[in-house]
């Protein structure tokens, strides 16, 4: 099976950075998502990384390491509308673009 | 805007009932997956299609079937519900060999 680990929690102050980390074993890869979840509502795309290095993308950013099977989402100038889970996932396969997720890290912004 | 539509936002089942979930997309896209999530489980893979009339098991399949007979519509049919089956359901779809998967906005399942 796959295997995608990411923290369950963090909380952090409105205005502060925020780097959610996102480790995976898996089968193979072709590329990572992150994607952000309101409570109640459908995911959003956030990033795709398939390459090593930084994709900035406005106050978020995404970074991959393939070598290391890393990735991480740094949230910056966090705004109270910023709480919400983030969802990394990977797609392990070559052929077919099946998404295996974590479990998801619930970000809570205090003011 | 891609739009992915469910028929409905919550359901209450009772054991043994079958159910139909339905999710429409109205962007064209070949391939359309469902996905239950569950707290501390994240989303699991249950099927997907690539094309009409064409499906295959993602990594939790037991207990559920699809049906796509039309591009734009892929069902979920629970043939005889169980508490287990308590959860939200997500449907997605996304472009022929594009990987980014656009949402619907769930179905959160109760069986009593």
């Amino acid at each position: 099976g796959q295997n995608i680990d990411q923290p369950t929690e963090m909380t952090a102050t409105e205005g502060a950075i925020v780097q959610i980390n996102c480790t995976y074993q898996t089968s193979g890869f072709n590329g990572l998502f992150w994607y952000q979840q309101h409570a109640g509502e459908a995911p959003t795309f956030l990033s795709y990384n398939v390459l090593d290095g930084l994709e900035e993308k406005g106050r978020f950013s995404s970074f991959l390491s393939r070598s290391k099977g890393y990735s991480y989402l740094l949230l910056k100038e966090l705004q109270m509308k910023d709480s919400a889970s983030y969802l990394c996932a990977v797609i392990p396969g070559t052929n077919d673009y099946k998404l295996s997720f974590g479990a998801g890290t619930t970000v809570t912004v205090r003011a | 805007d891609v739009k992915v539509t469910q028929s409905s936002r919550y359901l209450v089942k009772r054991t043994g009932e079958k159910v139909f979930l339905e999710c429409v997309q109205d962007m064209d896209h070949e391939n359309m997956f469902w996905y239950r999530q569950d707290p501390g489980l994240g989303l699991r893979l249950i099927y997907f299609s690539y094309d009409v009339k064409m499906k295959e098991k993602g990594d939790i399949p037991e207990g559920y079937s699809v049906s796509r007979e039309k591009k734009e519509r892929f069902s979920l049919i629970l043939e005889s519900a169980s508490t287990n089956q308590t959860s939200m359901y997500l449907c997605a779809s996304s472009p022929q060999n594009q990987e980014t998967q656009y949402f619907g906005p769930g179905t959160r399942l109760l069986v009593l």
